[in-house]
């Protein structure tokens, strides 16, 4: 079946460390989406794209970076870890840009 | 600014009972969604509303869509424990700088009590 993976499920990393998630997907979608979930703030879109070498910026980029060199695969890097971007860090991807988003596991990311 | 918010943002209910989440959005919207996540786990789609007057249900849940009031509602038939979980709805833009970014609501916690 197709699906879409995270790696890794949880993560403890320093203040100032550059950290790397993955995402993974199978459906060849051209829609992937990161967002991050805090509570009280439902999810918040951190970056997008909607093909291979396109990427743009959510609402909260800031200290966030992304590439797509593929279909599949949509990492999203944090340049210089703060305690700010502890949070669970989800990955979505859709058939086209206005069709219901398939979620990933999810990471959970603390910054000490 | 888009906004999506929902209410009530914690929702305890007793089993066989019902009851109405609400989902207002600020802006003019393509298309509305609904999803669930239970505690620790990835979101779960339930609905797609596409246009004014959609209506769409499954078991106890049944959704429907306002575009004209951008309102949402989530109603829950004969609550069973099994329910329990958190409702997000979330909304994608018809165009321009918003399409296909979903902006979701704050989430509601449902709890469902025997």
């Amino acid at each position: 079946d197709a699906e879409i993976t995270q790696s890794p499920r949880h993560k403890i990393t320093e203040t100032g460390r550059q950290v790397t998630l993955a995402c993974h997907q199978t459906w060849n979608h051209n829609n992937m989406f990161w967002y991050r979930q805090d509570l009280g703030h439902g999810l918040r879109l951190i970056h997008y794209s909607y093909g291979v070498q396109d990427t743009n910026k959510g609402e909260v980029s800031d200290g966030y970076s992304v590439s797509r060199s593929n279909t599949e695969d949509l990492p999203l890097t944090l340049e210089s870890a703060a305690s700010s971007q502890t949070s669970v860090y989800f990955c979505a991807s859709s058939e086209r840009p206005n069709t219901e988003a398939f979620f990933g596991q999810g990471t959970r990311l603390t910054v000490v | 600014e888009l906004k999506v918010e929902q209410n009530p943002l914690f929702l305890s209910m007793q089993e066989g009972k019902n009851y109405t989440i609400y989902c207002n959005y600020s802006t003019t919207s393509d298309r509305l969604y609904w999803y669930r996540q239970d505690p620790g786990k990835s979101l779960e789609s339930l609905f797609v509303l596409l246009s004014n007057g959609a209506v769409k249900q499954e078991g106890r849940l049944m959704a429907s869509l306002d575009t004209k009031a951008r309102l949402s509602t989530l109603h829950i038939t004969a609550a069973v424990h099994d329910l329990s979980a958190t409702y997000f709805c979330a909304r994608s833009g018809a165009g321009g700088t918003s399409y296909g970014k979903l902006t979701f609501g704050q989430g509601t916690i449902l709890t469902v009590h025997p």
